[in-house]
């Protein structure tokens, strides 16, 4: 079993439409959660970043853990085709700038 | 802020030789860098954490003869790939470290993609 499940989709939606993206995990030990947008042959670039469990939102984009049932997700209102792109969760037992798992990332198209 | 740049982009090579990649850090010194590898439809996995002046920690199962690290100043870490193999095919990808973020974020470059023949 892996540590970090992620449906790799792809997942195609309408513009404007509310995009649910979510992992799961098995370690218990992990405590920071992060979600990275990677584009077509470019590296990933980080979208949102949680510690512990609950809610972050920064515009279109809301992170939500819950560790009590090791499950994470992102939502993305109002989607543009400027989204399209593979979504990537990663986590951390000891911040941001350590090892990361990722999961294996959910590729979006939004379309017109 | 906070660019990292690898080359090159993107390389092909024979089997058996060996192939250099190069991950800097542009406008910030980066005690740390990573190096990962991402096999198609698959996740990024972390394959050695390279510590500026000291040697690289290599993840289980990665050979540290075959993918040497060389982290010698603030701003460049390589990767050599020795004697490549075509199932050393891959898109390689190097973070940096910052200290500036709050939350210690790592910054990623835009990625090697790597042919073997």
């Amino acid at each position: 079993q892996k540590e970090v499940e992620q449906d790799p989709g792809p997942l195609s939606v309408p513009e404007g439409a509310i995009v649910s993206l979510n992992c799961t995990y098995s370690n218990s030990a992990f405590q920071y959660f992060m979600w990275y947008r990677q584009y077509s042959r470019k590296g990933p670039e980080l979208l949102m970043y949680t510690y512990s469990s609950g809610n972050k939102e920064d515009g279109r984009f809301t992170a939500q853990v819950d560790k009590s049932s090791k499950y994470i997700s992102l939502f993305i209102r109002d989607s543009q085709p400027s989204d399209s792109a593979t979504y990537l969760c990663a986590m951390s037992a000891s911040g941001g700038g350590n090892k990361l798992t990722f999961g294996t990332g959910t590729q979006l198209k939004v379309e017109l | 802020g906070a660019v990292v740049s690898q080359h090159p982009s993107w390389v092909i090579c024979k089997s058996g030789t060996s192939v250099k990649i190069e991950c800097r850090s542009l406008d910030f010194q980066a005690t740390t860098m990573f190096w990962y590898r991402q096999f198609p439809k698959q996740s990024l996995m972390l394959m050695a954490t390279s510590n500026e002046g000291s040697k690289a920690t290599y993840e289980q199962g990665v050979e540290k003869d075959k993918f040497l690290i060389n982290h010698a100043s603030l701003t460049l870490s390589t990767l050599t790939v020795t004697s490549a193999h075509p199932e050393d095919s891959s898109f390689y990808i190097c973070s940096a470290k910052s200290g500036r973020s709050s939350y210690n974020e790592q910054f990623f470059g835009p990625g090697t993609r790597l042919t073997v023949l």
